[in-house]
């Protein structure tokens, strides 16, 4: 199926420190999300972005839509130990498309911060 | 008002037993999903439901099915369960159109010994 590549796959930072993460793709997508996954919980929406070029924060993060529309970059500032779990991108094509509807994760970026 | 509930939370099962996960929400959405999530792997969705009667297939469906009666109800059975079906398995739904976000239960954990 088709798959997102998310990276880095873990991260080890210093509470303080910026966080970079970005996800690519062979194809295009028009919707492009981040989510983030607390220890034992469900994952949740950070930031939407649906427009290619895009540019969209929430707080401390900052999240890009590739003018491609091939990629999404995920960028957290100044971070704080709850910013600890699993951050996803996810992608959901146009409808009218075969795969509308549903959304595509990338592998996922674990991020540990160090007080 | 939980909006979106699965059951159990953690489930051990031997293999070849049947297993069956339940998802119930409360907001009258469209559309319900199953998702496993493994290390390394991320989510994969595993089915996926339009609406009560529809359901369709997604990237790892096989070993499993799954049924929607009634809007609010998308069950996921294991019928004969094996170790590779060891994960955490995510419930989610969304409203139809909207921006495409999906909201996801707590997850199931199952062990298949």
């Amino acid at each position: 199926g088709q798959q997102l590549n998310q990276s880095p796959q873990s991260m080890f930072i210093q509470e303080g420190e910026d966080v970079s993460m970005n996800c690519t793709s062979s194809s295009i997508f028009n919707t492009w999300l981040w989510y983030k996954q607390d220890p034992g919980e469900g994952p949740v929406l950070l930031i939407a972005l649906y427009k290619a070029g895009e540019l969209t924060s929430n707080g401390r993060l900052t999240a890009q839509f590739g003018i491609t529309r091939k990629d999404s970059f995920l960028n957290i500032s100044a971070s704080i130990p709850s910013d600890v779990g699993i951050y996803f991108c996810a992608g959901q094509r146009n409808a009218g498309c075969p795969s509308y509807g549903k959304l595509t994760f990338g592998q996922g970026t674990i991020l540990t911060v160090h007080p | 008002d939980a909006g979106i509930t699965q059951s159990p939370r953690y489930k051990i099962t031997e293999t070849g037993r049947q297993v069956t996960l339940m998802c119930h929400q409360t907001w009258s959405h469209s559309y319900m999903f199953w998702y496993r999530q493994d290390l390394g792997h991320g989510l994969r969705l595993i089915y996926y439901s339009a609406a009560a009667d529809i359901t369709d297939k997604g990237e790892v469906p096989d070993g499993y099915v799954v049924s929607r009666s009634k809007t609010e109800n998308f069950p996921l059975t294991l019928e004969s369960a094996t170790r590779s079906q060891t994960s955490v398995y995510f419930c989610a739904s969304r409203e139809t159109g909207g921006g495409g976000e999906l909201f996801f239960g707590e997850g199931s954990r199952l062990t298949v010994l």
